[in-house]
């Protein structure tokens, strides 16, 4: 079975920085690019970022609101997609998810998603 | 920055057919992906490549793509498709590579 856990959230005052984690497992996880995309309370859904595989240079893009505050990297040994995130803000309290981007295209679909974990910023 | 629109709400009764827009300029053109999202679970993929189903998705969910309008169609709804439906598309023309529509909130009377 194809799953994805995260960990890492929890209660953190702006300025500070804490780093997400993505366990995956039941699928080659090198094979894949992996993203993140958040959901504030109440709120919709909002894309965070991805990193594509080796294969692809392993590169990065990130939307604009988080573009060079949040880092995405892998470890392709562990099968762990990290997002390490600098200079929180408020506006970045929300559940996090990490989700496996199935095709390598710029076309693709989420699927699976991890059952999320929370960040809040407050001081 | 491309923009999706989704009606904030729709309501059927069960055994209908619900019918769930997500407007965007020419979105014809673009590959929508759907989501459906119960409270308090992680999203899950419904439709795929504008109306493909992953495996495990009814035959009752469909979708279609078309103009200015992606439409995502429920048949014969049931009380367990309550739930939040997001649109999704990617716009490489922009810093927001992956476009999310604002959600809609299915209720089913």
């Amino acid at each position: 079975e194809v799953q994805l856990v995260e960990s890492g959230g929890g209660l953190v005052q702006p300025g500070r920085s804490l780093r997400l984690s993505c366990t995956a497992s039941g699928f080659t996880f090198g094979d894949y690019a992996m993203s993140w995309v958040r959901q504030a309370p109440g709120k919709g859904l909002e894309w965070v970022g991805f990193i594509r595989s080796k294969a692809y240079g392993g590169t990065t893009e990130y939307a604009a609101s988080v573009k060079g505050r949040f880092t995405i990297s892998r470890d392709d040994s562990k099968s762990i997609a990290y997002l390490q995130m600098n200079s929180l803000k408020t506006e970045d309290t929300a559940v996090y998810y990490c989700t496996r981007i199935p095709v390598t295209t710029v076309n693709s679909w989420f699927d699976p998603w991890g059952q999320g974990t929370l960040v809040t910023v407050s001081s | 920055s491309y923009v999706l629109t989704q009606p904030p709400s729709v309501s059927v009764a069960p055994g209908k057919t619900a019918r769930i827009t997500c407007g965007g300029n020419n979105i014809g053109s673009k590959s929508v992906h759907w989501y459906q999202q119960k409270p308090g679970q992680a999203p899950v993929l419904v439709i795929y490549y504008d109306s493909d189903r992953p495996s495990g998705i009814p035959e009752r969910f469909s979708g279609s793509n078309s103009g200015n309008t992606a439409t995502l169609t429920i048949s014969r709804v049931e009380a367990g498709d309550e739930a939040d439906y997001y649109c999704q598309v990617w716009d490489s023309s922009s810093d927001h590579n992956v476009v999310f529509g604002g959600g809609t909130k299915l209720t089913v009377l």
